[in-house]
C-alpha cells in the first residue's frame, strides 16, 4: 500500500481537462510544499512534470498545472492530447524515517 | 545534456548480492544529491535511498532493513547501490535519479531479478 493515495485510473477525451488527486497526511503533503509529479510512458523512465506543488520544469507544457489544499495535491491537465496517455505519479517529501513517499500511480486514458 | 546510465543489474538467487552503478554526465555531479527509485513489474514507483552531494549523509526506505548501502565516488562521477540479502520482492527496475525529494533527471533503469 502506497503512502500517498491516487485514483487507479482517469480518462478524458481530447481537448478536455482532467484532474488527478493525491491524498497524503499532515506528515507529508500537509506540511511540506515539496510535492512533485511524474509522467511515465510504457517502457520509459519517469519524467518530472511538476515540482514544489505548482512549478513546471523549463520548457514543459503549460497545459500541466499543480495545486495543493490541506493534505491533498492535484495535477490538472488541460486540452488533453493523445500523447498525454501515460501513468502519473505524485511524490512528497515526508521528513523523518519516511523521507520520500510516492503515490500508487494513476493511469490516464485519452479516449 | 544530463544523462544517467545504470549498470550492474541481472539475475541473482534469494540471499544473493548485486552492486548497481550509475554514471552521470552533462552536469556537475558533486553539486547534487542522488537517489535510487525502484519499480516492481507492473507496479508503482518506490523510493529506495538517497545520498547527499558530498556523501556525508544517507537515507533509506524502511524496507531496506540494513541490506542495501548507497555510496558515491565523486571523482569517478558514479553513484552506487550495494544490495545484499536480496529477496524475491526486491525484483524491480532500479532507477538512478538526480535529487533528493524531487527527481529532475532519471536513468533508463536497470532490471534486478531475484529468483531461484
Amino acid at each position: 500500500q502506497s503512502a500517498l493515495t491516487q485514483p487507479a485510473s482517469v480518462s478524458g477525451s481530447p481537448g478536455q481537462s482532467i484532474t488527478i488527486s493525491c491524498t497524503g497526511t499532515s506528515s507529508d503533503i500537509g506540511t511540506y510544499n515539496l510535492v512533485s509529479w511524474y509522467q511515465q510512458h510504457p517502457g520509459k523512465a519517469p519524467k518530472l512534470i511538476i515540482y514544489e506543488v505548482n512549478k513546471r520544469p523549463s520548457g514543459f507544457s503549460s497545459r500541466f498545472s499543480g495545486s495543493k489544499s490541506g493534505n491533498t495535491a492535484s495535477l490538472t491537465i488541460s486540452g488533453l492530447q493523445a500523447e498525454d496517455e501515460a501513468d502519473y505519479y505524485c511524490c512528497s517529501y515526508a521528513g523523518g524515517s519516511a523521507f520520500v513517499v510516492f503515490g500508487g500511480g494513476t493511469k490516464l486514458t485519452v479516449l | 545534456e544530463v544523462q544517467l546510465l545504470e549498470s550492474g543489474g541481472g539475475l541473482t538467487q534469494p540471499g544473493g548480492s548485486l552492486r548497481l552503478s550509475c554514471g552521470g554526465s552533462g552536469f556537475t555531479f558533486t553539486n547534487f544529491a542522488m537517489s535510487w527509485v525502484r519499480q516492481a513489474p507492473g507496479k508503482g514507483l518506490e523510493w529506495v535511498s538517497t545520498i547527499s552531494s558530498s556523501g556525508d549523509y544517507t537515507r533509506y526506505a524502511d524496507f531496506v532493513e540494513g541490506r542495501f548501502a548507497i555510496s558515491r565516488d565523486n571523482s569517478r562521477i558514479t553513484l552506487y547501490l550495494e544490495m545484499s540479502s536480496l529477496r524475491a520482492e526486491d525484483t524491480a527496475a532500479y532507477y538512478c535519479a538526480r535529487g533528493e525529494w524531487l527527481f529532475d533527471y532519471w536513468g533508463q533503469g536497470i532490471l534486478v531479478t531475484v529468483s531461484s
